[in-house]
């Protein structure tokens, strides 16, 4: 079974500022990597599919990378509905999260 | 519009059962693989299982196999998530979710609350 760890577990950063979340899978998962946002008291919303792919509606500021065991979710020029916790992704098993908060 | 309405979410007592409900409007579920996912303060996001969109395949997380089953009628474009045996562990907000691709979900409902306590 994969085992996905994210890091850090939380990001600190100012609006404007670029946010970098790293995803890294215990074996090669190839590119079968998402990632969701969610917000307090809401379902998670999908950003990304295999890897790098954007989900209709999502903002241009966000882009997934990587392949292999390492993946990256960059969110550029933070705005303020961007506050959340991210979560990465692959066939059954989740990330344990990585919260991006005002600093 | 599309959506996913989730409802069935009850306070239950240890070794009951409880079935879930996932109405799908807006598109058919027959076209789309469908799943389950629960969120508990302990574990997270933890998936549960997913029906394949011709209903031939399901699968099951280790956790929840031989006690929850995952099923639908397409009569009414409703998904079910049956739960039996249910443990305080059980506890937490249930998700019904749309595949895009895989197991990349593009579509949730808003959740149901479970809580299992005596």
């Amino acid at each position: 079974e994969v085992v996905l760890t994210q890091s850090p577990a939380t990001l600190s950063l100012s609006p404007g500022e670029r946010a970098t979340l790293s995803c890294r899978a215990s074996q090669n998962i190839y590119i079968s990597l998402a990632w969701y946002q969610q917000t307090p008291g809401r379902a998670p919303r999908l950003l990304i599919s295999d890897a790098s792919n954007r989900a209709t509606g999502v903002p241009a500021r966000f882009s997934g990378s990587g392949s292999g065991t390492d993946f990256t979710l960059t969110i550029n020029s933070l705005e303020p509905e961007d506050f959340a916790i991210y979560y990465c992704q692959q066939r059954g098993t989740f990330g344990q999260g990585t919260t991006v908060e005002v600093k | 519009q599309v959506k996913l309405v989730d409802s069935g979410g009850d306070v239950v007592q240890p070794g009951r059962s409880l079935r879930l409900s996932c109405g799908a409007t807006g598109f058919i579920l027959n076209d789309h693989a469908m799943h389950w996912v629960r969120q508990t303060p302990g574990k997270g996001l933890e998936w549960l299982t997913v029906m394949s969109f011709d209903g031939n395949r399901k699968e099951y997380a280790d956790s929840v196999k031989g006690r929850f089953t995952i099923s639908r009628d397409t009569s009414t474009n409703t998904l079910y998530l049956q739960m039996n045996g249910l443990t305080t562990d059980d506890t937490g907000v249930y998700y019904c979710a749309r595949a895009l691709v895989g197991y990349s979900l593009d579509l949730w409902g808003r959740g149901s609350r479970v809580t299992v306590s005596s």
